[in-house]
């Protein structure tokens, strides 16, 4: 049982939208620690899409953008493409467990 | 260029200690604010985190898995080590290094090894 909870998977057509919602607690995000997000496709590591609640690296298309309101954050995605069906995990720190926590990931499908 | 490369043995045995090395280049953890993670990922399962140093020698570690764990550096080699004690199966996994991108605990990991799996097995 993950500290972050993310819904097991979602699925959206290409050119749609697509939502993933990562659920905390007062202990985590709702203690105002930032939230990443992280993209990994089947045997390569996780790559970074968002830091710090709503920043992208350098590279990450603006399609991706990221929220956070009380105890919970979103990942956003939208015209969504082919290429984006892959696994999504958040990630914030928690002050209960002195330490960074994960969300049980969300799998990605583009139909 | 910031890379990481994670190594160690690919098949350790149950009560075993389990040792990996993680070795960067493009940065330092004399420097200021760089921190090194490690997190590891059962096949099919989510990421779980691990351990911390950063370049202050300061450390941290799971809650679950404090008692287990040993993270250390060697600047001079730019390596971090992760000591796993008591192996069991249930730490069959891929375990990653990654770089931290804030000199905060709760920063994000902007670049991170390949991973390299390790599986528990007698």
């Amino acid at each position: 049982q993950s500290v972050l909870t993310q819904p097991p998977s979602v699925s959206g057509a290409p050119g749609q939208r697509v939502t993933i919602s990562c659920t905390g607690s007062s202990s985590n995000i709702g203690a105002f620690y930032d939230v990443h997000w992280y993209q990994q496709f089947p045997g390569t590591a996780p790559k970074l899409l968002i830091y710090g609640n709503n920043n992208r690296p350098s590279g990450v298309p603006d399609r991706f953008s990221g929220s956070r309101s009380d105890t919970s954050a979103s990942l956003t995605i939208t015209g969504l493409q082919a290429e984006d069906e892959a696994d999504y995990y958040c990630q914030s720190y928690d002050t209960s467990l002195s330490g960074s926590v994960f969300g049980g990931g969300t799998k990605l499908t583009v139909l | 260029q910031v890379t990481l490369r994670e190594s160690g043995p690919a098949l350790v045995k149950p009560t075993q200690t389990l040792t990996l090395t993680c070795t960067f280049s493009g940065f330092s953890l004399r420097t200021s604010g760089m921190c090194v993670s490690w997190i590891r990922q059962p096949p099919g399962k989510a990421l779980e985190w691990l351990a911390l140093i950063d370049w202050d020698d300061d450390k941290y570690y799971s809650i679950s898995l404090k008692t287990r764990l040993t993270i250390s550096k060697d600047t001079s080699k730019n390596q971090v080590v992760l000591r796993m004690t008591n192996m069991d199966p249930v730490d069959t996994a891929t375990y990653y290094c990654a770089r931290l991108t804030g000199s905060q605990p709760y920063s994000g990991m902007d670049v991170w090894g390949q991973g390299t799996t390790v599986t528990v097995s007698s």
